[in-house]
């Protein structure tokens, strides 16, 4: 069974720039998490997804962070315009039923 | 919100030693996950236990949800055993991971 898919995996871009980050979560999970790790830290939640529904984007800075989950499976996570401090490691998890979760591989950004 | 708090932060063993690492957390928790990032910057699941005892190989793991606390110990400690260990608690709201303890098994 394939695991969580994140694409790219590494991404620089000039500061101001726009950037996208695509995840493919388990086949079935209903549950999708955007999470992001800043270097020596744990990862902190952006956004849950259940379905196609948005239910916890607390921590998601919407003046220039965006989601979406389409038909409940893919999601992307876009962010418009890139900030310096936004170099991170941005990674995908999805769990059945907020149990388990597992994690992709992550997408490691450089904002420059 | 909750706050998940690991210890030690840093530790440094020698091949073959034995560890074992803490994770307390403030409040009732739906469940509770360990999970080891690897060098690579990959987090693999260890362990889903949001009560009681597990084993898998050289690792276990016991959580006492009453008393808000969970260990992973490690035996025979390897060099690919390095790398950052977290636990991640499941509330009502959200999963929060916790401080994590960076393992280095020296040979």
């Amino acid at each position: 069974e394939a695991g969580v898919v994140q694409s790219p995996r590494y991404k620089i871009i000039e500061k101001k720039q726009p950037v996208a980050f695509w995840c493919n979560p388990i086949s079935g999970h209903n549950t999708l998490y955007w999470y992001r790790q800043n270097l020596g830290q744990g990862p902190e939640l952006l956004i849950r997804y259940e379905n196609e529904e948005a239910v916890d984007d607390s921590q998601l800075p919407k003046d220039r962070f965006s989601a979406e989950r389409l038909k409940g499976v893919d999601s992307t996570l876009k962010i418009q315009p890139a900030e310096l401090g936004d170099s991170a490691v941005y990674l995908c998890a999805s769990s059945l039923d907020r149990r388990e979760a597992f994690f992709g591989q992550g997408t490691r950004l450089t904002v420059v | 919100g909750i706050q998940v708090e690991q210890s030690p932060p840093d530790l440094i063993l020698q091949e073959g030693a034995n560890s074992t690492l803490r994770c307390n957390f403030s409040d009732s928790v739906n469940n509770l996950q360990w999970f080891h990032q690897n060098p690579w910057g990959q987090l693999i699941n260890l362990f889903y236990i949001p009560s009681g005892t597990k084993q898998n190989g050289r690792l276990s793991a016991t959580t006492v949800a009453t008393e808000r606390y969970s260990l992973l110990y490690i035996s025979s400690s390897q060099t690919t055993d390095s790398g950052v260990y977290f636990c991640a608690v499941e509330t009502a709201s959200k999963l929060t991971f916790g401080t994590g303890t960076r393992l280095q098994v020296t040979l």
